[in-house]
């Protein structure tokens, strides 16, 4: 059973660009849900896709967008990059909305 | 948005001493999960609690439920090196988890 997977591990960007981030879920896992995490923070919820749809948004702001892929893969997608989303992207797959959720190693985005 | 507050923020040990973070919240949970996070790494899935009471062991962890269902508390018996992480309790959302500051623990060998 192959765990999550993302990429890339590492990213720098400069302010103002665009940057595409992916993920694998567990085999068997139909939803999937993406995390911020700043330095010394706790993760915070960026959005959940089930199935393919946008099940479910936390306070972020539409230029943070996604895709759920029919073999249940997702991308995060971030655009117009601030200093601020200098942080660690972690997603997350389960079996059942709801249910635990097995993340992975997540990317490391620096933004200059 | 779900809102817990955990205790402490930070806690240093000495190995083979006992460590406990809680987890409270403001309102009634219908289940909670815990989360550990080593330094550099991701957050790996613990344990899930749902009933009133629930009082679960894995080896030298110990997690506990409340009776109202509004606090959460984890216990470590003789801490080892291993153990250093951050600690984090998740209450749910509609479809999503919340995750406070966590609790990071240093031990100290």
């Amino acid at each position: 059973e192959t765990g999550v997977t993302q990429s890339p591990t590492h990213l720098i960007k400069t302010r103002g660009q665009q940057v595409t981030l992916r993920c694998s879920s567990q085999s068997g896992h139909n939803t999937v849900s993406w995390y911020q995490q700043a330095l010394g923070q706790g993760p915070q919820f960026i959005f959940q896709y089930y199935r393919e749809e946008e099940n479910g948004r936390g306070n972020f702001p539409p230029r943070f967008s996604g895709l759920q892929f029919p073999n249940y893969s997702s991308e995060l997608n971030v655009n117009a990059l601030e200093l601020d989303d200098s942080a660690l992207y972690l997603c997350a797959s389960s079996p059942v909305v709801g249910n635990e959720q097995f993340f992975g190693p997540g990317t490391r985005l620096t933004v200059l | 948005g779900q809102q817990v507050m955990q205790i402490p923020q930070y806690q240093h040990v000495q190995e083979g001493e006992d460590f406990t973070t809680y987890c409270n919240s403001s309102t009634t949970l219908s289940n909670i999960q815990w989360y550990k996070q080593r330094p550099g790494g991701h957050p790996v899935f613990l344990i899930q609690l749902v009933k009133s009471g629930e009082v679960k062991k894995q080896k030298r962890l110990t997690f506990q439920f409340g009776e109202a269902k509004k606090n959460s508390s984890l216990h470590i018996t003789a801490t080892q090196t291993t153990d250093v992480g951050t600690y984090f309790c998740a209450p749910p959302g509609a479809n999503n988890l919340f995750f406070g500051t966590g609790t990071r623990l240093t031990v100290i060998p």
